[in-house]
């Protein structure tokens, strides 16, 4: 069956790099996502990577995947007191015309950023 | 263009009573879903649309239905609801099935 799990809470300094990890169950994942909530809203897109691919990088975002050890890792650079919020990662199998994408969540790693 | 729309923003239930939750998209989206949010985990999937007049169950169904008479309208009910219902339940849509979805703000839901 699917599981993703999430560290519970990370704390930063402000300038620092925050790591942020998950491990996924399914080997069959076509996609991995990192999702960013913020206090009171709704889950904000932040980055994907392909399942055949190692890394993506996107502007402060490295997105790392070892699927060998179904492991996903999100380093954010220069990590800013907005950055402060509740990140979540997500796996999908084979999104479809007929079933749509449904997404499987870990249960979110708090990070806070101090000054 | 306001996205993704959830009315109400909060609800307080007793058990038993009856309500709908309504989602809206402004963004022509085929693709709908709706998720429920609880302490400590990520979000399940409850049922999901891939079109105007459709649905299909998610990963948690039970003790809820869904319609999609309109495609920009998505609406769950809650037929006899149940402590266990209490939760935060978000609406997503996206354009396609390999494409993002886009949250609504989530509605908090309490039953007492």
């Amino acid at each position: 069956g699917e599981d993703v799990e999430q560290s519970l809470f990370l704390s930063v300094r402000e300038g620092d790099s925050s790591v942020i990890n998950c491990t996924y169950t399914d080997s069959s994942s076509t996609y991995l996502y990192w999702y960013k909530q913020e206090p009171g809203a709704g889950l904000q897109l932040l980055t994907y990577i392909f399942s055949n691919m190692d890394m993506k990088q996107d502007q402060r975002l490295t997105v790392l995947l070892n699927k060998k050890d179904k492991h996903l890792s999100l380093r954010i650079a220069d990590t800013q007191t907005g950055d402060s919020a509740i990140y979540f990662c997500a796996e999908s199998i084979t999104p479809s015309k007929a079933a749509g994408n449904k997404l499987t969540f870990g249960g979110g790693t708090r990070v806070l950023v101090k000054p | 263009n306001a996205g993704v729309t959830q009315t109400p923003k909060f609800r307080v239930l007793k058990t038993g009573q009856s309500m709908t939750l309504l989602c809206a998209q402004d963004m022509n989206h085929e693709y709908m879903y709706w998720y429920r949010q609880d302490p400590g985990m990520g979000l399940r999937l409850i049922h999901y649309s891939v079109g105007e007049g459709t649905t299909a169950k998610g990963e948690v169904p039970d003790g809820y239905n869904v319609s999609r008479l309109k495609k920009q309208n998505f609406l769950l009910g809650l037929e006899s609801a149940a402590p266990s219902q209490t939760s935060v339940y978000f609406c997503a849509s996206s354009k396609g099935e390999e494409y993002e979805q886009y949250f609504g703000p989530g509605t908090r839901l309490t039953v007492t």
